[in-house]
């Protein structure tokens, strides 16, 4: 098992850019979400996935724009990059919503986001 | 408004001694806590969860306290080892299942273990 694979690692786009973050899981789970991760600020919620062809916004969604075509995908595409999105991007994956005794997120090793 | 709150951003412990990590929440409806341990260049990994009808749950070293008059848990780590280095992210939830359940962390304590 791979787990909860993320590309790509780094990246660096000017402002204006558009460009797709992807994710990818082995594990057969339904739950899927993206985060972001800011200094001083944690891990924050941009939009998540219940199942394939079902998407919901996070705490943090402008910006980002997500669609769950298959069980395994997850991309997270940002149409306009803006030096305010540079940040360290997460995907996690869970059985369930991950929040239950026995369910927990699985993580992906993050993507590195600078824009210039 | 920070629901999840971690006061300490850094903390030094001797190897073989206890480590403390501290968390407040503001939420009186989260019923459900976990911890997560993230090194660097890595995504955070689960490390142990509690729920609001226990007080106390442990595994291995690692035990974590709730206290909800308080509104306040603590992760325990006893012996510490230079291996425990590393962020802790505190995270709460409520217990409903559903959609709209949803996990919110705090800002991290990085823990360094001083061999």
């Amino acid at each position: 098992n791979a787990g909860v694979t993320q590309t790509p690692k780094f990246q660096v786009l000017k402002t204006g850019q558009s460009m797709t973050l992807q994710c990818a899981q082995d594990m057969n789970h339904e739950y899927m979400s993206w985060y972001r991760q800011d200094p001083g600020m944690g891990l924050r919620l941009i939009h998540y996935s219940v199942g394939a062809g079902i998407t919901d916004q996070g705490e943090v969604p402008n910006g980002y724009n997500v669609s769950r075509s298959t069980t395994e995908d997850f991309p997270l595409r940002l149409l306009s990059a803006a030096p305010s999105q540079t940040s360290v991007y997460f995907c996690a994956s869970s059985r369930g919503t991950g929040t239950g005794d026995g369910d927990t997120q699985y993580f992906g090793p993050g993507t590195r986001l600078t824009v210039l | 408004d920070q629901q999840v709150k971690q006061n300490s951003p850094s903390l030094s412990v001797q190897e073989g001694r206890i480590s403390i990590l501290n968390c407040d929440y503001t939420n009186s409806m989260f019923d459900y806590f976990l911890w997560y341990k993230k090194y660097p260049a890595e995504g955070p990994t689960f490390l142990i969860s509690i729920s609001s009808i226990k007080d106390k749950n442990e595994d291995g070293r690692f035990t974590v306290f709730l206290n909800k008059s308080a509104k306040h848990l603590s992760l325990h780590i006893v012996p510490s080892q230079p291996g425990d280095s590393a962020v802790y992210f505190c995270a709460a939830s409520g217990l409903r299942g559903g959609a709209t359940n949803k996990l919110i962390f705090g800002t991290g304590t990085l823990l360094a273990v001083q061999p």
